[in-house]
């Protein structure tokens, strides 16, 4: 069974400190790690997909990273619009991706 | 424009209604997918769609009835619900099994 634990559950950041999320998983065949941020009251907005372990994508003060037992959302620098819930998931290959329960991150101004 | 419109963004209904919830995707995506989120849980997978043909039903009550009549439009019909099926249900669509979702804005439930 895919498993994904997501840590810390919840973070409060200053503007300006740098930090990481942590998305640890369990699968057999990674199809693809998937970021996404949702904001209170809306829908998961896709962030990024990661294939195979040592891939980065980058976007904005985000950057995604991937090993072959967890993935690392680093925020370089965040603002308080950075502030939101952040989910990862992971698809086997199926029509059923599977997801953690995401960190609500706060960003104070 | 998220691509993905679910309506309508709220709704309440009593247990003996009868309501239905749509969803209509302008990406040319082949699946489409009925989420359900509830506070401090995990998104849950409720019904999914391939090019039209339902794929995956995760045993889910029959008070939720799903209808697909074409690639782009899915409904997810509502009966005798209960209080604890208050939530927000979220539609996705997505190209392929390897693919991101693509997610709605949702529509807000509330039984009373």
């Amino acid at each position: 069974e895919d498993q994904v634990t997501q840590s810390p559950e919840a973070l409060r950041l200053q503007e300006g400190e740098s930090s990481s999320l942590n998305c640890s998983y369990t699968v057999s065949g990674l199809r693809g790690l998937f970021w996404y941020r949702q904001d209170p009251g809306k829908g998961p907005e896709f962030l990024f997909t990661l294939y195979s372990a040592g891939e980065e994508k980058e976007k904005e003060r985000l950057k995604a990273t991937l090993t072959k037992k967890e993935s690392f959302l680093h925020i370089t620098a965040p603002k308080p619009e950075d502030s939101a819930t952040y989910l990862c998931a992971v698809g086997g290959g199926s029509y059923i991706p599977t997801f953690g329960r995401g960190t609500s991150l706060i960003v104070h101004p | 424009e998220t691509g993905v419109t679910q309506t309508p963004r709220h709704l309440v209904m009593g247990m003996t209604n009868k309501k239905s919830l749509k969803c209509e995707q302008h990406l040319g995506h082949n699946a489409m997918y009925w989420y359900k989120q509830s506070a401090k849980k995990p998104l849950e997978l409720m019904f999914v769609y391939n090019f039209k043909e339902q794929t995956e039903n995760n045993s889910v009550p029959s008070r939720f009835s799903p209808e697909c009549p074409n690639s782009s439009h899915l409904f997810l019909h509502l009966h005798t619900l209960q209080p604890e099926d208050s939530a927000l249900y979220l539609c996705a669509s997505s190209q392929d099994a390897d693919s991101p979702l693509h997610f709605g804005n949702g529509t807000r439930l509330t039984v009373t």
